[in-house]
């Protein structure tokens, strides 16, 4: 069964980093690419990254370009998310999902159970 | 950005009842489309991608179709279990962009 267990979220005041982890098992990691969605309270999914099997190859959105880095352990099976200079509009929980083959296809096949980040001061 | 529009942002329909949610694409995606669904309180769940494709594990009873710029999902013989809110979603380009939702309640 493919499991995915995001932690490191909280509060964090306006301007300061965090970094996210997800923990992947059921399932071979470094075969899949993968990738972190949001989802603001009460609002809408947005597509944050995604990072290619090997970690060669990283996309993101146009927000949090030069802002945030993610990154890949497949010797550990966990994705991690950096995120650095936080708004208040970063506020969000944040989830980890798998891609549905070894190819970068856009869907995601797989969600964690998300992890809630508070940008407030 | 490719912005995705769906339509109704809530519905309420009866059990037993088919039930249609649309997207629309702001220019074609050629197909690139999935739908999620996702209940009160937990993370969203893919039912369809590639515009029709059924996820694994999916109940028969939802389908996707559609082409260019015009998608649907139809859920048949709605269930209690349904209840929740659906999302569209465009990878045909970065972004990668979802639709705003559609709420499904029972009437």
């Amino acid at each position: 069964e493919v499991q995915l267990v995001e932690s490191g979220g909280g509060l964090v005041q306006p301007g300061r980093s965090m970094k996210l982890s997800c923990a992947a098992s059921g399932f071979t990691f470094s075969s899949f690419p993968m990738a972190w969605v949001r989802q603001a309270p009460t609002k809408g999914l947005e597509w944050v990254a995604t990072i290619s099997t090997s970690g060669g190859s990283t996309y993101y959105r146009d927000s949090v370009k030069g802002r945030f880095t993610i990154s890949r352990d497949n010797a550990k099976s966990t994705l991690y998310l950096q995120m650095n200079s936080l708004r208040s509009e970063d506020t969000a929980t944040y989830y980890c999902t798998r891609d549905y083959s070894s190819y970068i296809y856009g869907w995601f096949a797989y969600w964690g159970q998300g992890t809630l980040v508070t940008v407030s001061s | 950005d490719i912005q995705m529009t769906q339509s109704p942002a809530s519905l309420s329909a009866s059990l037993g009842e088919t039930v249609t949610i649309e997207c629309r694409a702001s220019e074609d995606i050629y197909n690139g489309l999935a739908w999620y669904q996702q209940k009160p309180g937990k993370s969203p769940q893919l039912l369809i991608y590639n515009a029709n494709s059924l996820h694994t594990g999916v109940p028969s009873r939802f389908s996707g179709s559609g082409s260019g710029t015009q998608y649907s999902l139809k859920i048949n013989s709605l269930q209690s279990e349904d209840v929740a809110s659906y999302f569209c979603q465009q990878y045909y380009d970065y972004p990668w962009t979802f639709g705003g939702g559609t709420k499904l309640e029972l009437k």
